[in-house]
């Protein structure tokens, strides 16, 4: 089974920087990648998906990049409305299989 | 709008068995792949099973195979997650999630807001 691994775990940064998160899968994956946000108390929302296929309705801050075995998210400009945690899943096979997750705070 | 509503969560006892479904609408249930994945309180996604548009295939996690079952009903638009052999380990949030057409286009683009598990004696 193809394991995922996310870092950093937490993450905290203020109103307009710029924050990245990364995904490593065990083994290549090709672009088969997805990334969610999990706001408090909410369902997981898709943000992007085919590793930087940027879901519709998603602000264009959100962007992604990636293929094989390294990936990441990036969020220009962070807004107050981005504090969740994020997760990326491989799509690639079954089981899929997702991150830990990393938590985003605002300073 | 795309809306799916999960039922059937509740408070069970160890070593017994619960059905979840979940109600779709919004879009045409019989050409998607659906979902099931869990979040125990406090920790990451886990994604369960899926289960095809016309249900010929059934793919499960580790975790679960042998003791959940998915299974769909077109006619109903419904997909239902059959749990037995329930442990503490399995309480956890369960949400359905939509899926692409088939697996080369899979992607969980719209979610349920869940329905809770919670395996207790």
């Amino acid at each position: 089974d193809i394991q995922v691994t996310q870092s950093p775990s937490s993450l905290s940064a203020s109103v307009g920087d710029r924050v990245t998160f990364t995904c490593r899968a065990s083994q290549d994956i090709s672009d088969a990648l997805s990334w969610f946000q999990q706001r408090p108390g909410q369902a997981p929302k898709l943000l992007i998906y085919d590793t930087s296929s940027l879901q519709s309705g998603v602000p264009s801050r959100f962007s992604a990049s990636g293929s094989g075995t390294d990936f990441t998210l990036t969020i220009n400009s962070l807004q107050p409305e981005d504090v969740a945690t994020y997760y990326c899943l491989q799509d690639y096979t079954t089981p899929y299989s997702f991150g830990q997750g990393t938590k985003l705070e605002i300073k | 709008q795309v809306q799916l509503v999960e039922s059937g969560g509740g408070v069970v006892q160890p070593g017994t068995s619960l059905r979840l479904s979940c109600a779709a609408s919004g879009f045409i249930f019989s050409s998607h792949i659906m979902h099931w994945v869990r979040q125990a309180p406090g920790k990451a996604l886990e994604w369960v099973a899926l289960t095809s548009y016309d249900g010929g295939e059934k793919k499960y996690a580790a975790s679960v195979k042998g003791r959940f079952s998915v299974s769909r009903d077109n006619s109903k638009s419904t997909v239902y997650l059959d749990m037995k052999d329930l442990t503490p380990e399995d309480s956890a949030v369960y949400y359905c999630a939509r899926g692409g057409f088939d697996l080369l286009s899979d992607r969980l683009d719209s979610w349920g807001q869940g329905t809770l598990v919670n395996v207790s004696s």
